[in-house]
């Protein structure tokens, strides 16, 4: 089947610092990746859409400019959390699909700890 | 009150008895889709369906268009389905955006 690997699976990290998170599609080529976040005891939050070659598209509420998310190939996407806060602290995860009426294949997820 | 509600929120089994998880949502849908997340937080995708009903192993999904419901059934379950399920929509024509319901935790006992 169709695999997602998401680096690294869990991070902890200085107040300040940024911390990059890679999506990769291993065995398929991913036309749209997203990524959500997950706080504990709660249900995945969509925070983008990231189609290959073109600028992601962010919901309603979510920081372009502090997570920035990058789709440089069909088979890669990272997002990068800059100048990273404790409340950032959260469960991060992508998802990637190879197309139109595709199900939807998920990463295992990133644990990110601010300090 | 959310898009997409799952009930129950919480469920505790004993194995081999028969489960039962509902979705109601109410925007127009494209495809509606089952995951089922373990308790290290991956996620794996159980069903996909757009209408009527689809079989996998132990479970079977069912979705009515028209009373904008679907039910997520485990036959015979068994501690290792012990997860959280979650119910999610793709109201933006199967390009794969979702909506998530609040997920439904099974505990399945021994």
């Amino acid at each position: 089947g169709a695999v997602v690997s998401q680096h690294p699976s869990w991070v902890i990290c200085k107040s300040g610092t940024s911390v990059k998170i890679e999506c990769r599609s291993l065995d398929f080529q991913a036309t749209t990746m997203f990524w959500y976040r997950q706080f504990p005891k709660q249900s995945l939050m969509l925070m983008a859409t990231s189609n290959e070659g073109s600028k992601a598209t962010y919901e309603q509420g979510v920081e372009k400019d502090k997570f920035l998310i990058n789709h440089a190939s069909l088979t890669l996407s990272t997002l990068t959390v800059t100048s990273a806060h404790p409340e950032d602290s959260s469960f991060y995860i992508c998802s990637a699909v190879r197309g139109h009426n595709s199900p939807l294949h998920f990463g295992n997820g990133t644990r990110l700890t601010v300090t | 009150k959310n898009e997409v509600e799952q009930s129950p929120q919480n469920l505790t089994a004993q194995e081999g008895e028969f489960i039962t998880i509902n979705c109601s949502y109410s925007v127009g849908i494209s495809a509606l889709h089952w995951l089922q997340q373990h308790p290290g937080g991956g996620i794996v995708s159980l069903f996909m369906l757009s209408s009527g009903k689809k079989k996998h192993g132990r479970l079977i999904a069912t979705i009515n268009i028209q009373e904008k419901h679907s039910s997520l059934h485990i036959t015979a379950s068994h501690p290792r389905d012990s997860a959280v399920y979650i119910c999610a929509v793709d109201g933006s024509g199967n390009t794969g955006k979702l909506i998530f319901g609040q997920g439904t935790t099974l505990q399945v006992k021994p």
